[in-house]
């Protein structure tokens, strides 16, 4: 059965960065995008990026370009979201999501909370 | 970028009635290599991940109850619950997977009268 697992909740102060893993298992890693979405305290879904977990290419939105770095380890199935230079905005449940085309398996999702 | 606008952004429904839930998209998302609109709806629950409800416009994810129902093509969708149970509280969000960004409507909360 397909399993995404994220790593879990992390605190940092304002200019850190976060690095956030999602481990996925019960297919063929290579075979599908993960995205990443996230949801701040009280808003939507705000959908962050990608990455061809194939590949390694990647898409960012706009709002996120220069500040956001996915990768992926694929001898571990493992997908990576690093963001930088954190302000109390990104403070966040991050999620990542396997692509079948829409977003059927998720995380359980990973609170980044940043606070000095 | 594809907008997508939901609508209400809140509604009150008495147990056993009906909700609508409406999105419209910036553009088609009638995906031409699938002929199939690349639009999906999402429940979400406090402290859960979104959970995939419809995709396709219309076709129901396993293990969904068929009081939940999806139309609509082109630009204009609806989600429907045909009668509203306790658990189906929660915020709705429509998503087109068409194309890069993805974009999610900004929610449609839904309460019990």
């Amino acid at each position: 059965q397909v399993q995404v697992v994220q790593s879990g909740a992390e605190v940092r102060k304002p200019g850190a960065s976060v690095k956030v893993s999602c481990k996925a298992s019960g297919y063929t890693f290579t075979d599908y995008h993960i995205h990443w979405v996230r949801q701040a305290p009280g808003q939507g879904l705000e959908w962050m990026g990608c990455i061809n977990a194939n590949s390694g290419a990647t898409a960012y939105a706009q709002k996120f370009q220069g500040r956001v770095t996915m990768t992926r380890d694929t001898s571990i199935t493992t997908a990576y979201m690093e963001l930088s230079r954190l302000t109390s905005d990104d403070t966040a449940v991050y999620y990542c999501a396997r692509e079948d085309w829409y977003f059927r398996f998720w995380g359980q999702g990973t609170l980044v909370a940043v606070s000095s | 970028d594809i907008v997508m606008t939901q609508s209400p952004d809140s509604l009150a429904v008495s147990l056993g009635e009906r909700a609508t839930i409406n999105c419209k998209s910036s553009q088609s998302v009638l995906h031409s290599s699938t002929n199939q609109n690349h639009l999906a709806w999402f429940q979400k629950k406090p402290g859960q991940p979104p959970k995939l409800f419809i995709y396709g416009a219309s076709t129901r994810e396993s293990g969904v109850p068929d009081r939940f129902s999806g139309s609509g093509s082109g630009t204009d969708f609806t989600l429907t619950i045909s009668s509203l149970q306790a658990e189906d509280v929660a915020v709705y969000y429509c998503q087109q997977y068409h194309s890069l960004p993805r974009t999610f409507g900004q929610g449609t909360k839904v309460e019990i009268k």
